[in-house]
């Protein structure tokens, strides 16, 4: 049981490139969430997916763009990678859906992204 | 000003001490409570968390929440240097779909 998994776990991207981030979750949840960790400013959601199907933003969406491929995988695109992109990207699931649905989390080992 | 308020540290403290990590947050509404670890290089993990107000205990930690006066706390107990790292507190509301807020995360160093 792996639990969330993320690939890759670094990069390096040239501003004006595109990259996919890949996360798969072996638990079984319904939930799966893309933040981004900066210091000083804590982790702030990117997007959600409440449920497979279904996807939505969060606090900080520009730039991005996300896919629930499977109730099991949830991708994150940056099409044109810029400097301010520069983050460690967390992946997170959850099984709860509905009433408290993202209370308990489990996050993957995260992306280290350096855009130059 | 911030929804939720943590102070970063570094908190140096002597194996075998009491810790009190503490955050603090303006918006009523928060329901949730959870505290997460955050290993240096690593994802966080969830410790615990709480509804609405009270204590909740597990094992050498307790999570401790005070909606009067908008403040929670995390008391380790028996500190390990194992259990250096940053410690982040999140709540959210309740009722469907609720984002979660995070702090921004209290670095603990437990010194031999």
């Amino acid at each position: 049981n792996a639990g969330v998994t993320q690939t890759p776990k670094f990069q390096v991207l040239k501003t004006g490139q595109s990259m996919t981030l890949q996360c798969a979750q072996d638990m079984n949840h319904n939930s799966m969430y893309w933040y981004r960790q900066d210091p000083g400013m804590g982790l702030r959601l990117i997007y959600y997916s409440a449920s497979e199907g279904t996807t939505d933003k969060g606090e900080v969406p520009n730039g991005y763009n996300v896919s629930r491929l499977n109730k099991r995988e949830f991708s994150l695109r940056l099409e044109s990678a810029a400097p301010s992109q520069t983050s460690v990207y967390f992946c997170a699931s959850s099984p709860h859906q509905g009433t408290g649905l993202a209370r308990e989390q489990y996050f993957g080992p995260g992306t280290r992204l350096t855009v130059t | 000003q911030k929804e939720v308020e943590q102070d970063p540290g570094p908190l140096s403290v002597p194996e075998g001490a009491i810790v009190s990590l503490n955050c603090t947050y303006s918006n009523s509404a928060f329901q949730y409570f959870m505290w997460y670890r955050q290993y240096s290089r690593k994802g966080p993990e969830l410790l615990m968390y709480t509804y609405s107000s009270g204590n909740k205990e597990d094992g050498r930690f307790t999570a401790q929440v005070d909606k009067s006066s908008k403040y929670i706390s995390l008391f380790i107990r028996d500190s390990q240097p194992s259990d250096s790292a940053t410690y982040l507190c999140a709540m959210s509301r309740s009722g469907g779909y609720q984002k979660v807020t995070f702090g921004t995360g209290t670095k603990l160093q437990v010194i031999p």
